[in-house]
């Protein structure tokens, strides 16, 4: 069975501080990594999805990097606000093809406090 | 612009009764469809997906069931509830390909009592 862990599993960080978290997965067969952030009473919103060794992608503030080789991810929050208070899941595609079938780790929540 | 609309948002159901959720997608056409539930403590789990009409994969044995009776429908239902099938339920959809990322509903919460 595959098994997506995140740490830490919660974070709490003032204002204006960067931050980020891990996501760690089985290196063999990988196909994708991606990223998603669900706030509270809303519904996940897809950050990134990552296939490349090496890849760094950017949003805003955010950015996440991908080692497939030693299989981890990293977030990265530059400068969190208080909007950025939410959990975030990394998941892995377990194998290729037009499914898309996604196994999710448990999340770290983040809470940002002003 | 394509949306996903889910309902109910919150279901209280005693045990042993039936179960039916219902999703629709807008603004796609054949998009991969999927249910995940997150129970207490634990991370989304894929229930079903489907890769078309009446196309059905499930990936854990369970209390319940998915059909897809149209393209842009998918539902999750069960004959008789148990106490275990309590959680949050997400659906989701997705154009194929490894780079594309799943678009989510607002989700259900579920009680059985």
């Amino acid at each position: 069975i595959l098994n997506v862990e995140q740490s830490p599993q919660s974070l709490h960080v003032q204002e204006g501080d960067s931050t980020n978290f891990t996501c760690s997965f089985p290196s063999s067969n990988f196909y994708a990594l991606h990223w998603y952030r669900w706030e509270t009473a809303k519904s996940p919103e897809a950050l990134f999805v990552m296939t490349l060794n090496g890849d760094e992608k950017k949003k805003g503030r955010i950015s996440a990097t991908l080692n497939t080789k030693e299989g981890y991810s990293y977030l990265y929050i530059k400068g969190s606000q208080p909007e950025d208070s939410a959990t975030y899941l990394c998941a892995l595609l377990n194998y290729g093809g037009s499914q898309g079938n996604l196994i999710f780790g448990k999340g770290t929540k983040l809470s940002v406090k002003p | 612009s394509q949306t996903i609309h889910q309902w109910p948002a919150t279901l209280v159901q005693p045990v042993g009764s039936p179960l039916s959720l219902e999703c629709t997608v807008e603004g796609t056409s054949n998009p991969n469809l999927y249910w995940y539930r997150q129970a207490a403590g634990r991370g989304l789990q894929l229930l079903f997906y489907s890769v078309g009409i009446g196309q059905i994969s499930s990936e854990v044995p369970q209390n319940l069931s998915a059909s897809r009776p149209q393209d842009r429908q998918f539902i999750l239902s069960s004959k008789k509830l148990l106490l275990s099938d309590s959680g949050f339920y997400l659906c989701a959809w997705s154009v194929g390909g490894v780079n594309q990322p799943q678009h989510f509903g607002d989700g259900t919460r579920l009680s059985i009592l």
